[in-house]
């Protein structure tokens, strides 16, 4: 396995598109989180899957953000109607419900809004 | 709001060792103390983590107080592939991760 892995690396989008993000996690990981980065700041929680199920939202994740975890594999995040505020770095994240093991983290899909 | 405070950089000269410390009073007796690293331009790596015993594996050593309240991230020798974002966090159970800012690792030559 080769980890976690995003796509795109990079996206420019105009303010008002709409913008899709996939995140394959680890193949045998049941979980899954979406966090979001901006410059000089820690990642902030966005939500969380185990399984195909969405667990837990933040209150960061507004209306125009929906995530969803089809048959518990990949992930995708959508961002309709963007917005310059939401240019970020958008990190997904995997692990296994077994008791405290880490989380691996992918690259990230950095977002532009211009 | 981040359960952790670390101070925002540490600078070390290459081959010695660094300390850093964090502090996370509010701690309640389920809380696994994690820490992870960011590497300019990369997601965030796992480091180590730790319950109440001392840990230690091939990337670091984890010290934590009798208390739990606080707790010691020791990178032996520092490498100039150690400079990075280093994040004390308290796990949740079901996984999540609440990041604060960091503590900024620079290391001199």
């Amino acid at each position: 396995d080769t980890g976690v892995s995003q796509d795109p690396r990079h996206k420019i989008t105009k303010r008002g598109q709409n913008v899709t993000f996939r995140c394959d996690p680890i193949s045998e990981h049941n979980r899954l989180y979406w966090y979001r980065q901006t410059l000089g700041q820690g990642p902030e929680f966005l939500t969380y899957f185990q399984n195909e199920a969405q667990l837990e939202k933040s209150r960061l994740l507004s209306d125009r953000f929906s995530a969803e975890r089809p048959k518990g594999s990949f992930s995708t995040l959508e961002i309709q109607r963007t917005e310059q505020g939401d240019s970020a770095m958008y990190l997904c994240a995997s692990s296994s419900s077994k008791l405290n093991t880490e989380a691996f983290f992918g690259q990230g899909t950095r977002l532009t809004v211009v | 709001d981040a359960k952790t405070t670390q101070p925002n950089s540490m600078e070390s000269n290459e081959e010695e060792p660094v300390h850093l410390p964090c502090n996370h009073s509010t701690i309640s007796g389920t809380d696994y103390i994690h820490w992870y690293r960011q590497l300019p331009s990369q997601g965030p790596e796992y480091v180590i983590h730790g319950l109440t015993s001392n840990v230690n594996n091939r990337m670091a050593s984890l010290a934590i107080a009798e208390d739990r309240k606080s707790s010691t991230l020791i990178l032996h020798r520092a490498t100039l592939r150690d400079a990075a974002v280093y994040y004390c966090i308290l796990r949740e159970p079901w996984g999540k991760l609440q990041f604060g800012a960091g503590t900024q690792v620079v290391v001199t030559p």
